[in-house]
């Protein structure tokens, strides 16, 4: 099956500081998502994004899909931001037609 | 206005008793989905579920098994519980595109 990689693993930020999360992945895909999983374990919809860039207050992502990567960017970071962030990929007609996801970066932010 | 929601949030169970999780979502989608997240973060699919045909992931135990009463609702029932099945499991559906997630319901066998 289709592999989904996330780096880094583990992000320690300053609040106010900007970060890219990374996610590549083995195969073509029809559909990638983000999510940030908040300290109370919700799964919040960041971005539907199979290719192109999209722009959301201060979170933007941008999916190169003939190579394989989306990228995730968080300019001026505050402690809400702090929670895991997951890359999910879907490829139609693959097993039970889900999302795959990687493991995650986990990003604290420190005030 | 809740899209995709899960009753319980939490489940405190013994091993070898018999429960369930109930989803529904009023977002009209054709295509539900269960998802187990494990103690290091990681989400797995479980089943998915679209106008009646269910696609089940191959590593699921049969003690797991999906009911469909309607288009809106897709309950999880587990069987036999045991240590291993402690997890969060998210419930999520779909109408061919963005997928949206249920809060989450944080099972525990003691």
């Amino acid at each position: 099956g289709i592999q989904v990689e996330q780096s880094p693993p583990d992000l320690i930020l300053q609040e106010g500081a900007n970060s890219t999360l990374r996610c590549n992945f083995s195969d073509s895909v029809n559909n990638l998502q983000w999510f940030h999983q908040n300290p109370w374990g919700q799964l919040i919809n960041l971005f539907y994004i199979p290719s192109g860039t999209k722009q959301n207050g201060r979170l933007s992502a941008t999916t190169v899909a003939t190579e394989r990567y989306s990228l995730l960017y968080i300019s001026s970071s505050q402690t809400t931001d702090s929670g895991v962030y997951f890359c999910a990929v879907w490829e139609s007609g693959g097993g039970a037609d889900g999302l795959t996801f990687g493991k995650g970066t986990h990003l604290i932010i420190q005030p | 206005d809740t899209a995709v929601s899960q009753t319980p949030k939490y489940l405190v169970t013994q091993m070898g008793n018999d429960k369930s999780i109930k989803c529904e979502q009023n977002l009209g989608h054709d295509t539900m989905y269960w998802y187990k997240q494990d103690s290091k973060k990681f989400l797995k699919i479980m089943f998915s579920y679209n106008n009646k045909e269910l696609i089940i992931n191959e590593t699921v135990p049969n003690r797991f098994s999906p009911k469909s009463p309607d288009k809106a609702h897709l309950n999880l029932h587990i069987n036999s519980l045991e240590l291993g099945d402690s997890a969060v499991y998210f419930c999520a559906s779909t109408q061919a595109g963005e997928k949206y997630f249920g809060p989450g319901t944080r099972l525990t066998v003691t």
